[in-house]
């Protein structure tokens, strides 16, 4: 079963502006990741934030973390074409096993 | 590129055939992890494997069955074939140090 929902499921925006994409979950975690998979590929690792960290960036990606209500988001600025893909969240207990969200579809038009 | 390897890229096989699918994880990662992905679906996490024995698995049947080798390469495999097995299976090797996990190009496991 997945741990939490994705908002929204599909975006589409405006080659320059700014893509927001929320994650919730139910459960404690030692960390939460962000992936970006194109066209059903691999999975590729964008960030990691650890349960102790409120923010986190790394180049035009920006990430939060709120434990109090079990949310982050991921916020990619100045976006470009070739930011189309899936986004995922997944969260990470202790020993490793990471919990998928159900993913944000995010349309870039140039 | 993550250094992680997956083996086929593409497979077709029929119901009740089994299948086996193979991974290379990056250097010096002793953890592997395998995930399946069906359409329009996030991965679920089927196992893990640290220094070759199972240590945590997801909701699936035994028929789903693993290995990991003194190499820490590991391999999937999966018998009695079912339709609903159709996806793409991922397979992922931990960072210890980072916790970051990176994930293989996976395979097209196609059920006919």
């Amino acid at each position: 079963s997945q741990q939490g929902e994705e908002d929204p499921q599909a975006l589409s925006i405006q080659e320059g502006e700014n893509a927001t994409m929320n994650c919730s979950y139910k459960t404690s975690i030692n960390n939460l990741q962000w992936y970006r998979q194109n066209s059903g590929r691999g999975l590729v690792h964008l960030i990691l934030i650890r349960s102790n960290e409120r923010e986190k960036h790394s180049g035009r990606l920006r990430v939060t973390l709120d434990t109090s209500k079990k949310s982050s988001s991921l916020l990619i600025t100045a976006s470009r074409a070739a930011d189309t893909a899936s986004y995922f969240c997944a969260t990470a207990n202790q020993g490793g096993k990471l919990i998928f969200g159900q993913g944000t579809e995010l349309s870039v038009k140039p | 590129e993550t250094g992680v390897t997956q083996s086929p890229t593409h497979l077709i096989k029929t119901r009740g055939q089994q299948v086996t699918l193979r991974c290379s994880s990056q250097s010096g990662h002793n953890t592997v992890s395998w995930y399946q992905q069906a359409l329009g679906q996030g991965p679920q996490f089927i196992f893990q494997y640290y220094r070759e024995e199972e240590n945590g698995r997801g909701n699936f049947p035994p028929r789903f069955s693993g290995l990991q080798f003194p190499n820490y390469s590991s391999e999937l495999n999966v018998n009695a074939l079912e339709l609903d097995d159709s996806a793409l299976y991922l397979c992922a090797s931990r960072d210890f140090i980072t916790d970051t996990q990176y994930f293989g190009p996976g395979t097209r496991l196609t059920v006919l």
